[in-house]
C-alpha cells in the first residue's frame, strides 16, 4: 500500500463547476499537507499548504485537512479553464523530512 | 536571481554513460529536495539536504546514485553508469522551512539511449 493514495483521473468538468480533489493517506505521523498544480512540461507549483487538521482557503481554492480519517480534499470554485493541469497532493512528518507525493490527478476544465 | 534553476534542461546519454544533474536553489533556502517523475506518473523522492548534510538518502534507487551539496547552496545530483530506466525528469525543490517557501525548479529530462 503507497503512504498516499490519489485517484489518477482524468476528471472532466465544464467552466464554472465546482471541482474537488482527494487524498488518503496511511501514516498518522503526517502533520503538513499541501497540493500543487502542475502543468505539462513543468516543474509544480505550490497552491495550497496547511498545518495539521482544518480548512484554509485562498480564493477560489480551499484546502482540507481531516486528520482523523486520515484524508484530504481540495476544492476549486467557479472553475476555468486554465485550471486545467495535473494536481498532486503532498505530505511531510517534522519540518525537517521527506515530503512524500501522491500519484496526481489529471483535471481538465472544458469551456 | 528569482527561482530555483536545473541543467542542463535536456540531457540525452547513452547507456553506461555518467550523467551529473545541477540544483541552483533559492538562496537562504536550506531545505532541497530531489525528485524523479516518470511520464505521467508522480513524483518519487530520492534524498533531501538540510544544508550540506543529507539526512535521508532513502529515495535513492541504487548506489550508482549519489548527490552532493556544497556551500548549502548548489546540488549535484550524479547518475552513474546509467540505464534506461533512469529516462525521468529530475526535479529539485527549494524549500524556507521555517515559513514553507517553496519553488520546485523546472527539471532536467535525462534520456538514456
Amino acid at each position: 500500500q503507497k503512504e498516499v493514495e490519489q485517484d489518477p483521473g482524468p476528471l472532466s468538468v465544464p467552466e464554472g463547476a465546482i471541482v474537488s480533489l482527494n487524498c488518503t493517506y496511511s501514516n498518522s505521523a503526517f502533520q503538513y499537507f499541501m497540493w500543487y498544480r502542475q502543468y505539462s512540461r513543468k516543474g509544480p507549483e505550490l497552491l495550497m499548504y496547511t498545518y495539521s487538521s482544518g480548512n484554509k482557503e485562498d480564493g477560489r481554492f480551499t484546502a482540507q485537512v481531516d486528520k482523523s480519517s486520515k484524508y484530504i480534499s481540495l476544492f476549486i470554485r467557479d472553475s476555468q479553464p486554465s485550471d486545467s493541469a495535473t494536481y498532486l497532493c503532498a505530505m511531510r512528518g517534522s519540518s525537517a523530512s521527506k515530503i512524500i507525493f501522491g500519484s496526481g490527478t489529471r483535471l481538465s476544465i472544458r469551456p | 536571481g528569482a527561482g530555483v534553476s536545473q541543467s542542463p534542461s535536456n540531457k540525452v546519454t547513452e547507456k553506461g554513460k555518467d550523467v551529473e544533474l545541477r540544483c541552483d536553489p533559492i538562496s537562504g533556502h536550506t531545505a532541497l529536495y530531489w525528485y524523479r517523475q516518470s511520464l505521467g506518473q508522480g513524483l518519487e523522492f530520492l534524498i533531501y539536504f538540510q544544508g550540506n548534510s543529507a539526512p535521508d538518502k532513502s529515495g535513492l534507487p541504487s548506489d550508482r546514485f549519489s548527490a552532493e551539496r556544497t556551500g548549502g547552496s548548489v546540488s549535484t545530483l550524479t547518475i552513474q553508469r546509467t540505464q534506461q530506466e533512469d529516462s525521468a525528469v529530475y526535479l529539485c525543490a527549494s524549500i524556507n522551512l521555517n515559513t514553507n517557501e517553496q519553488f520546485f525548479g523546472p527539471g532536467t529530462r535525462l534520456t538514456v539511449l
